[in-house]
Formats: structure tokens, C-alpha cells, sequence
């Protein structure tokens, strides 16, 4: 099955530098890519999504790059502020189009943006 | 729209209890949902596909007899936590789709469980 390999497992920027997040994954028929922000205690919030037949996908201070050859994504956020400090998921799934929406998530990352 | 709803949000319960969680989509039909479990400060690890009118589909490693999960209709999935111990104190999130065009998931609140 799928396994979704996610790095670093924590990340401290100061506020206004960029962040970036890396994933892999396994299956080479996975094609949808979503980041989720999930907040202590809260359910994780979609940010920003990718399917397989693009490459980058950008939402103000958001993007995300998918390499298919490779098979690795990337979450990059520019000018961070103190409330982008999260736990960040990456997932995959072969749901776009697909016969199942089964999600699987990467381990996490803490950001910490520091004033 | 598609809004996921799910409750209790906390539960406490005792040693060898059952407990029963629910999972709503209130504005839309889900024909499958996804039960997750997460334990704290780690990942969302999936336990189960919840199909509408037919058997879970469960994860390696996920015992169907432990955790019970019933799809009756195309807006609710349950899941029941049997004979509860310690060791099942997590926090357990639901999700359903509008269905596999898109490949976006719809995330319930989260229950909280904890077993004394």
C-alpha cells in the first residue's frame, strides 16, 4: 500500500522567513496530493491541494510542487507569520477520478514561527 | 457546504465499556467515510473505510471486533469502541468525500476518548 514519508518532523523560522516541507511517496498510481493545517486538539484543515497532471499550484503565500518522476511533493510558505505555527500533514491518495478517496498522511511537521 | 459533523467531542468512559461515536455529513450524501485515529503529537493513521449498505473495509493491523463501525445510511457512519481499555485513550476523526472526482476529504470535529 501507500506510504507517505514527510520531512522535517519540526522547522523553527522567524517570522517573515520561508518554510518548506517535504514529502514522498510510494504508490506511482497516487494522484492527489492535499497539505493539511491542523491546529492543537482541532481537525486538519485542507490549505492547499495538488493533482498529479499539474506541476505547481500557488495560493497567495501558499505553494506546492509535485514531482512525479521522483514521486515527491513540497509545501513552500513565504513570509511567515506566527499564526502559520502548526502541524502540517501531507497526504496522498488516488481519489481525483479515482475509486477511492483513502487518504494517507505523512507523519507531520511542527512549525514554529517565531516573533 | 460539505460540513462533517461528529459527536461526542470528548468522551470519558471506564475500563470494559462500549462507547459509540458518530459521524454526520449534514449537507451532502457520503457513500464512504474514513475513520481515523491519532495519538498525540503523531500522525492521522487510517483504520477503516466506511461503505454505505456493506462491511468495512479494514487497515492491516485494525481489529474489526474491537472497533465496530456501522454505515447505515448515506449520511451517518458509527464507531463503536468495544470493551474499551487504556490503551484505546485517543483521539479518532472521521471524513467523507462528495465523492471521487476531486479527491478532497471532509474532516469531522475529532473525539476525544479516554478510558480510566
Amino acid at each position: 500500500g501507500e506510504n507517505v514519508e514527510q520531512h522535517p518532523s519540526t522547522l523553527s523560522v522567524q517570522e517573515g522567513d520561508s518554510a518548506v516541507i517535504k514529502c514522498t511517496y510510494s504508490d506511482s498510481a497516487s494522484n492527489y496530493f492535499p497539505w493539511y493545517k491542523q491546529e492543537l486538539g482541532k481537525r486538519p484543515q485542507l490549505i492547499i491541494d495538488i493533482r498529479s497532471n499539474v506541476g505547481e499550484k500557488k495560493d497567495q503565500r501558499i505553494a506546492v510542487t509535485l514531482n512525479k518522476t521522483a514521486k515527491h511533493f513540497s509545501l513552500h510558505i513565504t513570509e511567515t507569520q506566527p499564526e502559520d505555527s502548526a502541524v502540517y500533514f501531507c497526504a496522498a491518495s488516488k481519489g481525483y477520478g479515482g475509486a477511492t478517496n483513502k487518504l494517507i498522511f505523512g507523519t507531520g511537521t511542527l512549525l514554529a514561527v517565531q516573533p | 457546504g460539505a460540513v462533517v459533523s461528529q459527536h461526542p467531542s470528548r468522551v470519558i468512559c471506564k475500563s470494559g465499556t462500549s462507547v459509540k461515536i458518530e459521524c454526520r455529513s449534514l449537507d451532502f450524501q457520503a457513500t464512504t467515510m474514513f475513520w481515523y485515529r491519532q495519538f498525540p503529537k503523531k500522525s492521522l493513521m487510517l483504520m477503516a473505510t466506511s461503505n454505505e449498505g456493506s462491511k468495512a473495509t479494514y487497515e492491516q493491523g485494525v481489529e474489526k471486533d474491537k472497533f465496530l463501525i456501522n454505515h447505515a445510511s448515506l449520511t451517518l457512519s458509527t464507531l463503536t469502541v468495544t470493551s474499551a481499555h487504556p490503551e484505546d485513550s485517543s483521539f479518532y476523526i472521521c471524513s467523507a468525500s462528495l465523492g471521487t472526482t476531486t479527491g478532497e476529504l471532509f474532516f469531522g470535529e475529532g473525539s476525544r476518548l479516554t478510558v480510566l
